[in-house]
């Protein structure tokens, strides 16, 4: 199975460029999760939808979007990027009304923005 | 939600029981516990959730009183490998909470 899989695995952008990150569930997972990690820190969750066509603002939502058009996708986008925005960025999925546990994480996208 | 204390970091040796000990004063009854693993480089994992008294599993055991306003996650017989970041976290299981939020974690370093 293969779980959580996020793409891509590292990224480097110029100031100001566009980009989607996309993270692909095959668990049939309700909720879906989108954070960032900077060195040193815990995970800030950016944006979660808790199902197909909907989203919702997380603790640090500013600068990014995104989108849960079908069920096993969800989308983040960076409109112009910023180098503030250079993080680990990890991907997750839980089963509905299961919120607070066994949430499946993918590997992580690495971007820096120069 | 309940908001939860964690000590920044730990140290331990090969072979040794290390305890994690996660403050959550105000959690709520219908809260769970719930403690995820991150290895360097890596995703964050589920580890063990409970409710109250003594959870164990094939990774840890959870102890959380019956006041349940702390919870210790307990590693039995560390080794290199375990070094990872230790996240504890409270919530209820349904009912409409939709966010999963994490804290700064507990650092957990072993050594040889």
């Amino acid at each position: 199975n293969a779980g959580v899989t996020q793409t891509p695995k590292f990224r480097v952008l110029k100031t100001g460029q566009s980009m989607t990150l996309l993270c692909a569930q095959d668990m049939n997972h309700e909720y879906m999760y989108w954070y960032r990690q900077d060195p040193g820190m815990g995970l800030r969750l950016i944006h979660y939808s808790v199902g197909e066509g909907t989203t919702a603002k997380g603790e640090v939502p500013d600068g990014y979007n995104v989108s849960r058009l079908k069920k096993q996708n969800f989308l983040l986008g960076l409109e112009s990027a910023a180098p503030s925005q250079t993080s680990v960025y990890f991907c997750a999925s839980s089963f509905q009304g299961r919120m607070n546990t066994e949430a499946f994480f993918g590997q992580g996208t690495r971007l820096t923005v120069v | 939600l309940a908001k939860t204390t964690q000590p920044i970091s730990m140290d331990s040796y090969e072979g040794q029981e290390v305890n994690i000990t996660c403050s959550h004063n105000n959690i709520a009854t219908n809260d769970y516990i719930t403690w995820y693993q991150q290895f360097p480089s890596q995703g964050p994992r589920f580890i063990i959730q409970g409710y109250k008294t003594k959870v164990t599993n094939e990774v840890a055991s959870l102890f959380i009183p019956a006041d349940r306003k702390s919870s210790t996650l307990s590693l039995p017989r560390v080794s290199l490998s375990d070094t990872a970041v230790y996240y504890c976290l409270v919530g209820p299981l349904s009912g409409g909470y939709n966010k999963l939020i994490f804290g700064a974690g507990t650092r957990l370093a072993v050594h040889p």
